[in-house]
C-alpha cells in the first residue's frame, strides 16, 4: 500500500487552463513537500508546508495542507508549456522522505 | 551555496560488470546523503541513506551498496549489475524541510 497516493497519474491540457493535483494520505503527517521534476534532471523542491490548513503560493501555483494534514493540493492558474512536469509530493517521516508516485502534467502550446 | 553534484550523467553497464557512482556535496558540513532510484516517469524509491562518515542505512535489500568514505562524499556500488538495476539514480542533501537533488545518473544495464 502506498504512503502517498497522487491523482491525477497524468494530465493534458491546454496553455491558459487550470488544474488541481492531489495528494493524499491516511496518515498524519508533520509536514509535506512539493517538488517538480523535468526530464532527466532531479526533483526540485517548490514547498513545503507545516502547518494544517496552510495556503502558500507561489507565482500561479497554490498549494494548501489539509486541516487534518493528511492530504495536499497543488492548484496552478492559467497553465504555461513551462509548468510541464512531473508533480511530486513527499513526506518526512524518521529522517527520511517518502515520495508519491507523481502526476506527470503536460501543458499544450 | 550549497550544490551538489553527481556522475556520470548516463552510463551504459554489461549484465555482471561492476558499478561506482559518485555523489558529493558543497558548502555544507554533516549532511545527510540520499541515494535514491527512478523507474520512468515514477516516484522515488529510497536506497540507502547516511547520516555521517562510514554510516549507512539500507531500505531495500538489493544488489546495491553504499559507502561514505568522506563527509561530502556518497558512492553507491555494485560488484555485479543486474538488468533489473537499470534506472535513474538520484543523490540528494536534506537541508531540514526539503531535498537538494542531484542532476540524476541514468544507468542502462544491457
Amino acid at each position: 500500500t502506498q504512503l502517498l497516493e497522487q491523482s491525477p497519474q497524468f494530465l493534458s491540457i491546454q496553455e491558459g487552463e487550470n488544474l488541481t493535483v492531489y495528494c493524499n494520505s491516511s496518515s498524519v503527517f508533520s509536514s509535506l513537500q512539493w517538488y517538480r521534476q523535468e526530464p532527466g534532471e532531479g526533483p526540485v523542491l517548490l514547498v513545503t508546508v507545516v502547518t494544517g490548513g496552510e495556503v502558500k503560493k507561489l507565482k500561479r501555483l497554490t498549494f494548501q495542507f489539509g486541516d487534518a494534514r493528511k492530504d495536499s493540493s497543488l492548484h496552478i492558474t492559467a497553465a504555461q508549456p513551462g509548468d510541464t512536469g512531473l508533480y511530486l509530493c513527499a513526506v518526512e517521516d524518521a529522517g527520511k522522505s517518502t515520495f508519491g508516485d507523481g502526476t506527470t502534467l503536460t501543458v499544450k502550446p | 551555496s550549497q550544490t551538489i553534484h553527481q556522475w556520470p550523467a548516463t552510463l551504459v553497464q554489461p549484465v555482471g560488470s561492476p558499478l561506482s557512482l559518485e555523489c558529493t556535496v558543497e558548502g555544507t558540513s554533516n549532511p545527510n546523503l540520499y541515494w535514491y532510484r527512478q523507474a520512468a516517469g515514477r516516484g522515488l524509491q529510497l536506497l540507502f541513506y547516511s547520516v555521517g562518515i562510514g554510516q549507512i542505512s539500507s531500505e531495500v535489500p538489493q544488489n546495491l551498496s553504499a559507502s561514505r568514505p568522506q563527509d561530502r562524499q556518497f558512492i553507491l556500488s555494485s560488484k555485479k549489475l543486474l538488468l533489473s538495476d537499470s534506472g535513474f539514480y538520484l543523490c540528494a542533501w536534506s537541508f531540514g524541510w526539503g531535498y537538494t537533488f542531484g542532476s540524476g545518473t541514468r544507468l542502462t544495464v544491457v
